[in-house]
C-alpha cells in the first residue's frame, strides 16, 4: 500500500526567511497531494493541494512541487510570519472517489521573531 | 465558512465502556470520514462512508468499531468497549463530491483510563 515520508520532523526558520518542507509517496497510482496545517487544539486544516497532471501550483505565501516520475512533492512558504507556526502534514491519496488519505509524519514549523 | 463540529472535544472514559463520537458535517456535503491520531503518530484513516453506507474500512476499524448517520445530519463514532490503545484524537471530515479537498473538525479527544 501507500507510504508517505516526510522531513524534516522539525523545522525552525527566521522570520521572513523560506521554509520548505518535502514528502516522498510510495505509489505510482497516486494523484491527489493536498498539504494540511494543524494549530494547538485545531483540527488540521487544508491549505494547498496539487494534483498529478500538475507541476507547480501557487496561492500567495505558499506553492507546492511534485515531481511524479522522483514521487516526491514539497510545500514552500515564503516570507514566513509568526502565524505560520503550526504542524503541516502532507498526504498522498488515489484522489477519487473515497479513497482515503495517508499521512505523512508532520513537521513542527517554528518561526523565531 | 461553513465547519464541520464535532462534540465532545474531550472524552474521558473507563477501560471497556463504550463511547460516542458525535460530528456534523456541513450540510451538503455527501462523503464523510473517521481519522484517529494517537499522540506522537501519524494521523490515520478509519473509514469512509457514502450514501448510508460504509466505503472504505481500515484494519484498524474491525468489530469494536460502527459508525452511524442515525438522522440525515449528525454522523457518529461508536467505540465498544474501549481499550487504553483506544486513547486518541478522532477527527471527523467530510466533503462534497469525490474530486474535493476534505474539511476537518477540531477533534475529540478520547482518553482511556
Amino acid at each position: 500500500g501507500e507510504n508517505v515520508e516526510q522531513h524534516p520532523s522539525t523545522l525552525s526558520v527566521q522570520e521572513g526567511d523560506s521554509a520548505v518542507i518535502k514528502c516522498t509517496y510510495s505509489d505510482s497510482a497516486s494523484n491527489y497531494f493536498p498539504w494540511y496545517k494543524q494549530e494547538l487544539g485545531k483540527g488540521p486544516q487544508l491549505i494547498i493541494d496539487i494534483r498529478s497532471n500538475v507541476g507547480e501550483k501557487k496561492d500567495q505565501r505558499i506553492a507546492v512541487t511534485l515531481n511524479k516520475t522522483a514521487k516526491h512533492f514539497s510545500l514552500h512558504i515564503t516570507e514566513t510570519q509568526p502565524e505560520d507556526s503550526a504542524v503541516y502534514f502532507c498526504a498522498a491519496s488515489l484522489g477519487d472517489s473515497n479513497y482515503q488519505l495517508i499521512w505523512g509524519a508532520g513537521t513542527k514549523l517554528i518561526i523565531k521573531p | 465558512e461553513p465547519e464541520v463540529t464535532q462534540t465532545p472535544s474531550h472524552q474521558v472514559t473507563q477501560m471497556g465502556q463504550e463511547v460516542i463520537l458525535r460530528c456534523v458535517p456541513i450540510s451538503n456535503h455527501l462523503y464523510f470520514y473517521w481519522y484517529r491520531q494517537i499522540l506522537g503518530q501519524k494521523v490515520e484513516f478509519l473509514v469512509s462512508f457514502y450514501n448510508n453506507e460504509i466505503s472504505e474500512k481500515s484494519e484498524i476499524f474491525d468489530d469494536q468499531f460502527s459508525v452511524e448517520r442515525p438522522d440525515g445530519s449528525n454522523f457518529t463514532l461508536k467505540i465498544r468497549s474501549t481499550k487504553l490503545e483506544d486513547s486518541a484524537m478522532y477527527f471527523c471530515a467530510s466533503k462534497v463530491g469525490t474530486g474535493d479537498g476534505y474539511t476537518f473538525g477540531s477533534g475529540t479527544r478520547l482518553t482511556v483510563v
